[in-house]
């Protein structure tokens, strides 16, 4: 079945650019779902940082899209998320997920498979 | 944005029946999904589409949704469904997904 690995550093300096990897194995990117970031911050609850179909297609969370960018290799099989400016408020695990379902609106898809998550501290 | 709110914590004896809500305006007209997540763990689908299972998800786990409130409700708990639980939709006013505070299931 389809899993996911995250990679990328797991210290970040504040006002640089956080760099993750999502790898996909077990199944083709290029299928009919959408593949999403989510990140919880030490103690805290789930965010939603955005999503990205393998056409290239993308949603972000408003209140984060200024700085998001999320890609696809669909020769690599995975996706990238990359955070800029970042500061301590954006330390957090973040997971990468796959967005599946059966009704006609992708909008109503729901997470089915996460990674592992990787934690990503930002500090000098 | 839609704000979703759960109860920050629910506590149950073993056996009993637990119920979750995840509260939102009008939250009857959207699809709700419900995620467990175990300390250190990434979360785990338990309830899709309101209401359907994932395979390999106990019957014990079923979800609702009406008017104002989506319930996940789990019965015959047991010590291993400690965790915490949180309800996500779509919220097609602001285009994003949205995840409600979690709600921390103590099992007594």
């Amino acid at each position: 079945q389809v899993q996911l690995q995250e990679s990328g550093p797991g210290l970040v300096k504040p006002s640089g650019t956080l760099s993750l990897t999502c790898a996909v194995s077990g199944g083709s990117i290029s299928s009919s779902n959408w593949w999403s970031w989510v990140r919880q911050p030490p103690g805290k609850g789930l965010e939603w940082i955005g999503e990205i179909y393998h056409s290239g297609s993308t949603n972000y969370n408003p209140s984060l899209k200024s700085r998001v960018t999320i890609s696809v290799d669909k020769s690599k099989n995975q996706f990238s998320l990359k955070l800029s400016s970042v500061t301590a408020a954006d330390t957090a695990v973040y997971y990468c997920a796959r967005l599946t379902g059966t009704a006609p609106d992708y909008y109503y898809y729901y997470m089915d498979v996460w990674g592992k998550g990787t934690t990503v501290t930002v500090s000098s | 944005s839609y704000v979703l709110t759960q109860p920050p914590s629910v506590s149950v004896a073993p056996g009993k029946t637990a119920r979750i809500t995840c509260g939102g305006n009008n939250i009857g007209s959207k699809s709700v999904h419900w995620y467990q997540q175990k300390p250190g763990q990434a979360p785990v689908l338990v309830i899709y589409y309101d209401s359907d299972r994932p395979s390999g998800i106990p019957e014990r786990f079923s979800g609702s949704n009406s008017g104002n409130t989506a319930t996940l409700t789990i019965s015959r708990v047991e010590a291993g469904d400690e965790a915490d639980y949180y309800c996500q939709v779509w919220d097609s006013s602001s285009d994003q997904r949205v995840f409600g505070g979690g709600t921390k299931l103590t099992v007594l």
